[in-house]
């Protein structure tokens, strides 16, 4: 069965410095993946998501993921941090060709000081 | 166009009640999806539906929960008799189609089990 890791359960950073979220799968083939927000009290948002083609995606928000087949990551990236961006981020993998439900990462919660 | 609605936003009852969450789905979405995620995790899928028909309920405990989408629109989630480990929030989410494209989730419901 495939599994997603965020390794980190707490980020802080500082507003206006940049960010990166790690995200690892584990599944043989190439999947789809995903990376969503949720602020407190919300539903998730998808920030923006791989199936194909170029490996940098971008997304909403000024956030970019780059997928790296070999390392089997999809690290989120973001170059300047609001602090807006405060909430938690998970990442998601879901088969190509199946059922393509996400199986979601614990997720990883972005603090930013002013 | 309007989101996926939830209602209640908040539920708090005993343990061994039951209880029951509303989803009304973005209009025109044909797949609904009901996810659970407790604290400090992420999202795991319950049951998904394709109109009417379930898709995939390989997660839900049917020893207890239940859910339907008898017209293909909104969809009721229920747990008979509740459990203190049932405790979380309910996610529901909707797609135009069941490929892999955006799920856009509603607020949640967050149950707490006394």
């Amino acid at each position: 069965a495939q599994s997603v890791t965020q390794p980190d359960i707490h980020i802080t950073v500082s507003e206006g410095a940049s960010l990166e979220l790690r995200c690892n799968y584990s599944y043989g083939a190439t999947p789809y993946l995903f990376w969503y927000v949720q602020s407190p009290g919300q539903g998730l948002q998808l920030l923006l998501k791989y199936f194909s083609g170029d490996t940098l995606v971008q997304g909403i928000k000024g956030f970019e993921a780059e997928f790296k087949r070999s390392q089997s990551s999809f690290n989120l990236r973001k170059p300047s941090v609001h602090w807006s961006d405060a909430a938690e981020y998970f990442c998601a993998v879901a088969l190509s060709g199946g059922s393509y439900i996400p199986t979601f990462g614990r997720g990883t919660s972005l603090i930013v000081h002013p | 166009e309007a989101g996926v609605a939830q209602s209640p936003r908040y539920k708090i009852i005993e343990k061994r009640q039951s209880v029951a969450f509303w989803c009304n789905p973005i209009s025109g979405h044909a797949t609904l999806y009901w996810y659970q995620q407790i604290l400090g995790q992420g999202p795991k899928l319950l049951i998904q539906f394709q109109n009417n028909g379930v898709v995939d309920d390989s997660q839900l405990p049917k020893d207890r929960f239940s859910a339907e989408r008898l017209k293909g629109v909104d969809s009721t989630l229920k747990i008979q008799p509740a459990k203190l480990e049932d405790s979380a929030v309910y996610l529901c989410a909707s797609s135009r189609t069941s490929s892999p494209e955006t799920q856009y989730f509603g607020p949640g419901t967050r149950l707490l089990v006394l």
